[in-house]
């Protein structure tokens, strides 16, 4: 049974540019939220999708948006990319009365 | 979001018991104690979570004070595989989302 699968692994984007990470949830999850996590810090929520709407959004600003699609899946897209946006990003599902996350291995953006 | 205190650092011996404390001074009636762990380039990974009772898995057990105000995660013989941040959440709903502090760094010696 496939746990939570993310793409790309690794990404290398540009001061000022947009990025789109993907994220496909564990088998019969339908709850997926992301995180960010900086070197060194405990991952910080940015928002959670359920029924494909946001449900729950962290400290966030509007540049990080995300989307989830009708077989659960998700995007967490990011515009106008800082240096400050280097960090992993992790995509975590459960089901909506669940009580564990489950989560994926992350992608690593490097803004250069 | 009621707030946890765990330690920095703690090192334990190789099948020998680990105790990790997390102090939730403000934790409220209706808050779950959640314990995960990340291991190195990995995402977090759910170990254990309670209410009110110990609770024991196959992973580890969940000793919580009887005022609920800290939490202690037991190992009872840590392994190699042990080693990695040990984070405590209090998480009010069974849906929402994880706060995660520092953690604690897990070192286990041969």
């Amino acid at each position: 049974d496939a746990g939570v699968t993310q793409s790309p692994t690794h990404l290398i984007k540009t001061r000022g540019q947009q990025v789109t990470l993907r994220c496909s949830p564990k088998s019969g999850h339908d709850t997926v939220s992301w995180y960010q996590q900086a070197l060194g810090q405990g991952p910080q929520f940015i928002f959670q999708y359920y029924e494909e709407e946001e449900r729950q959004r962290g400290n966030f600003p509007d540049r990080f948006s995300g989307h989830q699609f009708p077989n659960y899946s998700s995007e967490l897209n990011v515009n106008a990319l800082l240096l400050g946006d280097s960090a992993l990003y992790l995509c975590a599902s459960s089901t909506r009365g669940g009580y564990g996350y489950t989560f994926g291995s992350g992608t690593r953006l490097t803004v250069v | 979001d009621a707030k946890t205190t765990q330690p920095n650092s703690m090192e334990s011996n190789e099948e020998e018991p680990v105790h990790l404390p997390c102090n939730h001074s403000t934790i409220s009636g209706t808050d779950y104690i959640h314990w995960y762990r990340q291991l190195p380039s990995q995402g977090p990974e759910y170990v254990i979570h309670g209410l009110t009772s110990n609770v024991n898995n196959r992973m580890a057990s969940l000793a919580i004070a009887e005022d609920r105000k800290s939490s202690t995660l037991i190992l009872h013989r840590a392994t190699l595989r042990d080693a990695a941040v040990y984070y405590c959440i209090l998480r009010g709903t069974s849906y929402g989302k994880l706060t995660f502090g520092q953690g604690t760094i897990l070192t286990v010696h041969p």
